[in-house]
């Protein structure tokens, strides 16, 4: 059964403080997104990597950062977060021109 | 990026009604993707249909595609409490990237 794993389904931070989301995928894909979802807004799109070590802006990008050091692995990070982070953020991967699969959310509140 | 318009927003049905949703795009596509998403959860994939096609069905799923008008539709038939959920459309263009629609709020009332 293929899997994308989210390290947190909910997490509490501080503002200000440095917060890792990380998201593990076991199918070999080559792309992977990150998004965040908040009521009335749809999916946005935060960055992706088409390949380890390569990434792209997406619709979103300040305030955050992201790391693919390893094809599995693509890690989303809030230098400095702030309460309009707070939201649900979803990892998906996928092969070029078919489904994605995703993680089961992480559920950010930033007080 | 955020090119899908989903219609209805919110659709409230009795169980054993059919439902149906609507999504329309904006530029050319190499295929089109439609998902479910549980309240609080990820989205998982329920069908995809390719440009080149202009039906196709999964179980209580039929999804149809015009590229001529840029739509898609996605009928549930016989709809049961479990399909209560949002629904996404996405379209698959020529970078990586899915393009999302807005979503669709399904509620089936027992």
């Amino acid at each position: 059964d293929v899997k994308v794993t989210q390290s947190s389904r909910y997490l509490v931070k501080r503002t200000g403080e440095k917060v890792f989301l990380e998201c593990v995928q076991d199918m070999d894909h080559e792309n992977m997104f990150w998004y965040r979802q908040d009521p009335g807004l749809g999916l946005r799109l935060i960055y992706f990597s088409y390949d380890v070590k390569m990434k792209e802006k997406g619709d979103i990008p300040e305030g955050y950062s992201v790391s693919r050091e390893k094809k599995e692995r693509f890690s989303l990070i809030l230098e400095s977060a702030s309460t309009n982070q707070t939201s649900m953020y979803l990892c998906a991967s996928r092969v070029p021109t078919t489904e994605a699969f995703f993680g089961q959310g992480t559920r950010l509140t930033v007080v | 990026s955020q090119q899908g318009e989903e219609d209805p927003q919110a659709l409230s049905i009795q169980e054993g009604e059919n439902a149906t949703m609507n999504c329309s795009y904006k530029t050319s596509i190499n295929n089109l993707q439609w998902y479910r998403q549980n309240s609080g959860r990820g989205l998982v994939h329920l069908i995809l249909i390719r440009s080149n096609e202009r039906e196709k069905h999964s179980g209580r799923l039929r999804v149809t595609l015009d590229t001529s008008k840029k739509s898609s539709s996605l009928l549930i038939t016989a709809s049961r409490a479990a399909d209560t959920a949002s629904y996404f459309c996405a379209t698959d263009g020529s970078n990586y990237q899915l393009i999302w629609g807005a979503g669709t709020k399904l509620i089936i009332k027992p």
